[in-house]
């Protein structure tokens, strides 16, 4: 079975900063996909980002891109020039895809953008 | 993507009572699931639903508390059955799209 860890319970950072969210997960497979999910107070799950383990390159959208490290099991969120909008909790994921293509979640980071 | 909505978006219900939430998915989808959420915490697994077949259950979740329809390739409702205070929770469908899953904004239930 899957597991995902999210050592970081909360952080914050100065608005306009970056910041880097950790995330470590263990696999035996070898093809799955990672995700961070942002769940503002709204309590909507918003897609953040997605990466393809067979996919050397880290993902990147916008002001938010990964360091995804296949060998070591990690992959941590760096938001840059942080904003106010940007304050939720945020959820590292893993998906085996030949599978039912179900998430198994991380136990989430607080982030707090201060102003 | 897929956009998805969900009704109710809270509700407070009496011990002993049951409520059904509803998921519509704005296109088709093989595969749509249900979590529980308790404040603050992260997302645990209820059930994946397909169309066509019956719901599989993650260990601690049974189908006589938690029964899943799936009629259609759009829709899906869960109902939590003889709710107990325990079960007071945000309730969240979502469905899976090209690899990504897109999630509902979820309902919060109170159970007095």
């Amino acid at each position: 079975a899957q597991t995902v860890t999210q050592s970081q319970p909360e952080m914050s950072v100065q608005e306009a900063e970056t910041v880097t969210l950790s995330c470590t997960y263990d696999t035996s497979e070898n093809n799955y996909y990672l995700f961070w999910y942002k769940q503002p107070p709204s309590r909507q799950m918003i897609l953040v980002i997605r990466q393809e383990a067979y996919k050397q390159q880290n993902a990147t959208e916008n002001r938010f891109s990964v360091n995804f490290q296949k060998a070591a099991k990690s992959f941590s969120l760096k938001i840059s020039d942080s904003q106010l909008g940007d304050t939720a909790m945020y959820f590292c994921a893993f998906m085996k895809p030949k599978g039912n293509e179900k998430l198994t979640f991380g136990t989430g980071t607080r982030l707090t953008i201060i102003p | 993507s897929a956009v998805i909505s969900q009704k109710p978006s809270r509700d407070i219900c009496q011990r002993g009572t049951s409520l059904t939430i509803q998921c519509q998915v704005d296109s088709q989808v093989t595969m749509m699931f249900w979590y529980r959420q308790q404040p603050g915490q992260s997302l645990t697994l209820i059930a994946t639903a397909n169309q066509g077949s019956e719901a599989t259950y993650e260990s601690g979740f049974v189908i006589d508390k938690f029964p899943i329809s799936r009629p259609n390739l759009t829709f899906s409702t869960l109902t939590v059955s003889n709710m107990s205070p325990e079960d007071s929770s945000i309730y969240l469908c979502s469905a899976c799209h090209s690899y990504e899953q897109y999630f509902g904004p979820g309902t919060r239930l109170t159970v007095t």
